[in-house]
């Protein structure tokens, strides 16, 4: 069974430029959640997808869009890229289901770290 | 105030010790209560899960979860060298989706 997987596991980039990250959520999940993690932090909430849509966002400018496909895997954008968006980047899949308790776990990928220069 | 807030550690404990880690939260809403381990480098891996006040218990780990106090703690009994990582506390609130809100981590230093 595999779990949560993420490409690429690191990257560079320059200041302005763009880049996309990708997530494949576990097997059977439908839920995929994107999270920020900046070195000695907690990871922040970027947003979440559920349905192929976008269902919650967190205090993350417009810069920063995501995209979820049929199959339930997920792609994170981040446009004009600032030094400050320098951190470790996590994907964690959960399962919504039709029921959505709300006590839904979320698994988390092996993370994307990005440096910006 | 921050959300959620652990102890900054970093947390030091003799191998076979009981390791206490703590967490607090602001806000009454929070549901659902979570610990996370992280080792350095690697992405957060489930603990435990919580979600009504008392304890709960998972080999040498046990959740305690005291509402009214909004305050959620983890025991790791018999610490081993293996154990040390650091430990991320995470919170979601009712009705608000799937959001985790994550404190900032207690770095735990187990020794030989």
């Amino acid at each position: 069974d595999a779990g949560v997987t993420q490409s690429p596991t690191h990257l560079i980039k320059t200041r302005g430029q763009q880049v996309t990250l990708r997530c494949s959520p576990k097997s059977g999940h439908d839920t995929v959640s994107w999270y920020q993690q900046a070195l000695g932090q907690g990871p922040q909430f970027i947003f979440q997808y559920y349905e192929e849509e976008e269902r919650q966002r967190g205090n993350f400018p417009d810069r920063f869009s995501g995209h979820q496909f049929p199959n339930y895997s997920s792609e994170l954008n981040v446009n004009a890229l600032l030094l400050g968006d320098s951190a470790l980047y996590l994907c964690a899949s959960s399962l919504t289901g039709s029921s959505g308790t709300g006590r839904e776990t979320q698994y988390f990928g092996p993370g994307t770290r990005l440096l910006v220069l | 105030q921050k959300e959620v807030e652990q102890n900054s550690g970093p947390l030091s404990v003799p191998e076979g010790a009981i390791a206490s880690l703590n967490c607090t939260y602001s806000d009454r809403g929070s549901q659902s209560f979570f610990w996370y381990r992280q080792y350095s480098g690697k992405s957060p891996e489930l603990i435990m899960s919580i979600y009504s006040n008392g304890d709960k218990e998972d080999g040498r780990f046990t959740a305690q979860l005291n509402k009214a106090s909004q305050y959620v703690s983890l025991l790791i009994r018999d610490s081993q060298p293996s154990d040390s990582a650091t430990y991320l506390c995470a919170v979601r609130l009712y009705n608000q989706g799937g959001k985790l809100i994550f404190g900032q981590g207690t770095e735990l230093s187990v020794k030989p």
